[in-house]
């Protein structure tokens, strides 16, 4: 059966600082695969998605990029981090047209 | 206009009660409609998937998609107070994106 990790589950980072964001998938191939954030009370904004290894789309020109170096391996970065940055990072990966499947999520707070 | 709209609600409801819950989507050429359920402070869990027009049942979830209207629908019957949550509604505007909208929160109150 297919998996999804993503961690840390928390972070408390300063303004300024880098972030690193990892995802894998298990169990499947060649998968869709997206990152999601979403601020407190608000629904899910796409941030990035990608369907092959080294293929990123920019949903939402911001401080942040997306990598995809392995199949299935998606990491999000920032090189400096801004307040606004906190919310709740949500990692997913699907099929072409299907439903996403979440990993845990990443609840980032930027202080 | 945003791509997918949803009432933010809260929508409240007695238990048992029917639950009706409402999005809408700007594109036309969108194929897959999705119905999550997310608790406070949790991940998205998918409910139903619907693909044609009509209605789809499963369980006590009934989804309901009206492509020239550009509209889907998620009914759930005999409401429990563990149905309260944020329900979103997510849509393929092209089939590798996945767009959500903001959510509409129910409570269903005993």
């Amino acid at each position: 059966s297919q998996t999804i990790h993503q961690w840390p589950a928390t972070l408390v980072q300063p303004v300024g600082s880098p972030l690193s964001l990892e995802c894998t998938v298990e169990g499947t191939s060649n998968p869709n695969l997206y990152w999601y954030r979403q601020a407190a009370g608000r629904g899910l904004q796409l941030l990035f998605y990608s369907v092959g290894i080294g293929q990123i789309s920019s949903e939402v020109p911001q401080n942040l990029s997306a990598s995809r170096p392995q199949d299935r391996q998606f990491i999000l970065s920032s090189k400096k981090l801004l307040l606004s940055d906190s919310g709740f990072y949500l990692c997913a990966w699907s099929v072409i047209g299907g439903e996403a499947f979440f990993g845990q999520g990443t609840r980032l707070t930027v202080v | 206009q945003k791509e997918v709209e949803q009432n933010s609600g809260p929508l409240s409801v007695p238990e048992g009660a029917i639950a009706s819950l409402n999005c809408t989507y700007s594109d036309r050429g969108s194929q897959s409609f999705f119905w999550y359920r997310q608790y406070s402070g949790k991940s998205p869990e998918l409910i139903m998937f619907i693909y044609s027009n009509g209605d789809k049942e499963d369980g006590r979830f009934t989804a309901q998609l009206n492509k020239a209207s550009q509209y889907v629908s998620l009914l759930i019957r005999d409401s429990q107070p563990s149905d309260s949550a944020t329900y979103l509604c997510a849509v393929t505007p092209g089939y590798n994106k996945l767009i959500f909208g903001a959510g509409t929160r129910l409570a269903v109150h005993p």
